[in-house]
């Protein structure tokens, strides 16, 4: 059975602090992965990544992808408190069907 | 402005009704999708539309039809046969094959 795991559920920090997200995957012909912000409703797209050792940046964020290990991260750097929200990483299948992880709800302090 | 809208954003029904949920994009995307939210888990697929007139059953369609008759336009139904409709309903659309979904701003359902 195909799954996305992410990791931790849950995470506070201060303002600042630099977290790093996890998200591991189990899914038959891998074509990519997708990470997503979900502040209130919409999830909007951060990144794909589909080749292993490549990051991806935008301003604080960062991702990786580990296609021998299957994990990815995903690096916020200084965080601030419009960074709080779920964080989704999703695995495209062979199927074109998008697997999703339960999310990281981060939550960042003043 | 380009996008994808969701129509309404609160629903609420009685038991036994059917619903349908509107879903529209002017991105000219091929590709339209409906995912479920439920607390605590991930989005789910329900239903998904390459094309015009044609679509493919998710992970979790049982009790729920779709229609694509325009590009632009990707309606879920979901009927009385849906044991637990009370959730967050998501559409999003994509390019095509291989390229990122964009989600619209989703739909609340509660049925009592």
């Amino acid at each position: 059975e195909d799954k996305v795991v992410q990791s931790p559920l849950s995470l506070v920090v201060h303002e600042g602090d630099t977290v790093t997200l996890n998200c591991s995957y189990e899914v038959t012909n891998f074509r990519s992965l997708l990470w997503y912000k979900q502040e209130k409703k919409a999830p909007t797209f951060l990144f794909m990544l589909t080749s292993s050792g490549i990051e991806k940046k935008s301003g604080r964020l960062s991702s990786i992808l580990d296609k021998k290990e299957l994990f990815s991260i995903l690096n916020i750097t200084a965080t601030q408190t419009g960074d709080s929200a779920v964080y989704l990483c999703a695995v495209e299948r062979g199927s074109e069907k998008l697997v999703f992880g339960k999310g990281t709800k981060l939550t960042v302090n003043p | 402005d380009g996008g994808i809208t969701q129509s309404p954003k609160y629903l609420f029904r009685k038991e036994g009704q059917n619903v349908t949920l509107s879903c529209e994009q002017n991105l000219n995307h091929d590709a339209m999708y409906w995912y479920r939210q439920d607390p605590g888990q991930g989005l789910r697929l329900i239903y998904y539309s390459q094309i015009v007139n044609d679509f493919q059953k998710g992970d979790i369609a049982e009790g729920y039809s779709v229609s694509r008759e325009k590009k632009e336009s990707f309606p879920l139904t979901v009927t009385s046969a849906q044991k637990n409709p009370t959730a967050f309903y998501l559409c999003a659309s994509s390019k095509m094959r291989g390229y990122e979904q964009y989600f619209g701003p989703g739909t609340r359902l509660t049925v009592t």
